[in-house]
């Protein structure tokens, strides 16, 4: 079966600071990844999807990029973290050609203070 | 580009039922998705309709309509536990909807 995981789960952070945020993915391959922001009480943001080694598009022009350096994994990073960058960061996953349904990640709580 | 519009915001007590509406604007249409997210949690995935007519998964169903451009999601047998937000979801881009965007969320409340 397949799984997907993020990690770290909680992190508080001074502005300025670095960020690096984990996802990976077991029992599937060649998956489209995702990540997304939701401010509390919003909806979900898209910021970067990926359909391949090394292919990363962007969606919102922000301090944050996305790598994926491996098949199964994806990685947020930021430079220089801003107080706006606060929020829970999910990862997800879809079949490479399926249609209606992401599998998400338990999630990362991220407070920049 | 694309757009979704949902409620805020839906209140119900238990044992009734409930419908979330969802309005969407895209260039080129694959399909809505419904995913419920409970406080402090990530989105599952509910249901997903391709083509117009209603799909039923137990208590929940989802209605599509293309024409219209109109979709939602019939919730039964309201129980405590469905108080979640309630988002719709179109895929776009591609050669077959490879990307994601979601509306702004519905919280239902169910009320004893």
């Amino acid at each position: 079966s397949q799984t997907i995981h993020q990690w770290p789960a909680t992190l508080v952070q001074p502005v300025g600071s670095p960020l690096s945020l984990e996802c990976t993915v077991e029992g599937t391959s060649n998956p489209n990844l995702y990540w997304y922001r939701q401010a509390a009480g919003r909806g979900l943001q898209l910021l970067f999807y990926s359909v391949g080694i090394g292919q990363i598009s962007s969606e919102v022009p922000q301090n944050l990029s996305a790598s994926r350096p491996q098949d199964r994994q994806f990685i947020l990073s930021s430079k220089k973290l801003l107080l706006s960058d606060s929020g829970f960061y999910l990862c997800a996953w879809k079949w490479g050609r399926g249609t209606g349904e992401l599998f998400f990640g338990e999630g990362s709580r991220l407070t920049v203070l | 580009g694309q757009s979704l519009e949902q409620p805020s915001e839906v209140t119900a007590v238990e044992g009734a039922i409930v419908q979330i509406n969802c309005t969407y604007q895209t260039s080129g249409f694959y399909g809505l998705s419904w995913y419920q997210q409970h406080d402090g949690g990530a989105p599952t995935f509910l249901s997903y309709n391709a083509l117009d007519g209603l799909e039923e998964t137990g208590r929940f169903s989802s209605f599509l309509s293309r024409s219209d451009s109109y979709g939602y999601l019939l919730l039964q047998e309201l129980q405590m536990k469905d108080s979640a937000s309630y988002f719709c979801a179109v895929p776009f881009g591609g050669n077959y909807g490879q990307n994601f965007v979601f509306g702004p969320g519905t919280r239902l409340s169910v009320l004893p």
